[in-house]
């Protein structure tokens, strides 16, 4: 069974800090997805990485994949109110039909 | 162009009733997809379909049920809920493929089953 595991679960910061973010799995994937969900609302998807050791740049937002593609981290650079919610990743199932997501990071980011 | 909306946002049922909930793609998206979203499973694939026929089916059981419309309108219906079946009920389009391509999500519907 294909898992993503993000860590960590809950994040809470000061405006201003930098973080990190983590998406891992046992399992090679051919491309993850990163989403950012705010309450009320439906996820909006971020970035796609799909090679390893690719690294994408969304303004504060930097997205690497792992070189052996099991992994994939975010870091956000002077965190600010607006980052505030729930970080989702996910990969295609080995089947190819599907997308299969991460419980994802919540974070919250306080002025 | 116009999102993708979901109806109803808000709905309250009563253990061993039906609901059905639905959900308009975006304009020219053919591949609709569903998922439950609940705090201790997170999200999680329920089934899509694609020119109104299942194309692919999560592992859920058969009280979970859809369909597709000519306008590629979707409806989702769950049958003799439980209280497990609370959740937020997202459904995302596409173009064609949910994986290919990036998928846009609705804001959901709340369901809450007492």
């Amino acid at each position: 069974t294909q898992l993503l595991e993000q860590s960590p679960q809950f994040l809470s910061i000061q405006e201003g800090e930098n973080l990190t973010v983590y998406c891992n799995s046992s399992s090679v994937f051919s491309s993850l997805q990163w989403y950012r969900q705010e309450p009320g609302e439906g996820p909006v998807l971020l970035v796609t990485v799909v090679t390893g050791g690719e690294v994408k740049k969304l303004k504060r937002l930097t997205f690497q994949f792992g070189d052996a593609r099991k992994d994939s981290s975010l870091h956000i650079t002077a965190a600010q109110p607006g980052d505030t919610g729930l970080y989702l990743c996910a990969g295609v199932n080995q089947a190819g039909t599907a997308l299969i997501f991460g419980k994802g990071t919540t974070l919250s980011v306080s002025s | 162009k116009a999102g993708v909306t979901q109806t109803p946002r808000y709905l309250i049922k009563t253990r061993g009733q039906q609901v059905t909930l639905s959900c308009s793609p975006i304009s020219g998206h053919r591949s609709v997809s569903w998922y439950q979203q609940t705090p201790g499973q997170g999200l999680q694939f329920l089934f899509e379909y694609f020119s109104e026929t299942q194309r692919n089916k999560g592992n859920f059981p058969g009280r979970f049920s859809g369909r597709q419309f000519s306008n590629s309108r979707s409806e989702m219906n769950v049958s003799t809920l439980e209280l497990g079946d609370s959740a937020l009920y997202l459904c995302a389009s596409s173009l064609d493929r949910p994986t290919g391509r990036e998928q846009y999500f609705g804001p959901g519907t709340r369901l809450t089953v007492t």
